[in-house]
């Protein structure tokens, strides 16, 4: 299957201070990438479309400035979440699509906030 | 109502054993319908994938979708320990502002017993 990759793959921040996430497609192009975020026992929860070229599509009730995403490349989308503060502990994994239907994940980013 | 329901389970099966998992939905535009293997604490991995109404067969598994009944179902022949997983079920439409975005089950967390 396709390869997505996530880096960091956990990182732990002091409240206030911005993290960065990458999220790479390894061996196709994506124009569309996904972002997620999951809470334990919980199913995943889309924050935003990543448009390579293009401003970021945010989903009702996630905040664009807190989250900024941007798609540089066709093989690149970073997450910043800005001013982390712990309500943002989460689990955050992006996706490719490498088929107009068909997505592929990566293995997540666990961010913990102090 | 949620768009996609999905029993969280948890279910416990001998080893061996058919499991079925299922989901149904009520957004009559869904088009492509997967199901994802997640193991705790990584991103979901894409194990079988559908368009329309059918059957779909890959080794152990099984994919059912009946679009007349809005129910789609997941089978998984001679389970084994390493299945003990939470299994996803997604879906989404045929394009538009649906384009690629994915609507996810709750997930059902399985564990299969030697």
């Amino acid at each position: 299957g396709a390869v997505v990759s996530q880096h960091p793959s956990w990182v732990i921040c002091k409240s206030g201070t911005s993290v960065k996430i990458e999220c790479r497609s390894l061996d196709f192009q994506a124009t569309t990438m996904f972002w997620y975020r999951q809470f334990p026992k919980q199913s995943l929860m889309l924050m935003a479309t990543s448009n390579e070229g293009s401003k970021a599509t945010y989903e009702q009730g996630v905040e664009k400035d807190k989250f900024l995403i941007n798609h540089a490349s066709l093989t690149l989308s970073t997450l910043t979440v800005t001013s982390a503060h712990p309500e943002d502990s989460s689990f955050y994994i992006c996706s490719a699509n490498r088929r107009k239907e068909t997505q592929y994940f990566g293995p997540g980013t666990r961010l913990l906030v102090l | 109502q949620k768009e996609v329901e999905q029993d969280p389970g948890p279910l416990s099966v001998p080893e061996g054993a058919i499991v079925s998992l299922n989901c149904t939905y009520s957004n009559s535009a869904f088009q492509y319908f997967m199901w994802y293997r997640q193991y705790s604490r990584k991103g979901p991995e894409l194990l079988m994938y559908t368009y329309s109404s059918g059957n779909k067969e890959d080794g152990r598994f099984t994919a059912q979708v009946d679009k007349s009944s809005k129910y789609i179902s997941l089978f998984i022949r001679d389970s084994q320990p390493s299945d003990s997983a939470t299994y996803l079920c997604a879906m989404s439409g045929a394009g538009g502002t649906s384009y690629g975005k994915l609507t996810f089950g709750q997930g059902t967390i399985l564990t299969v017993h030697p």
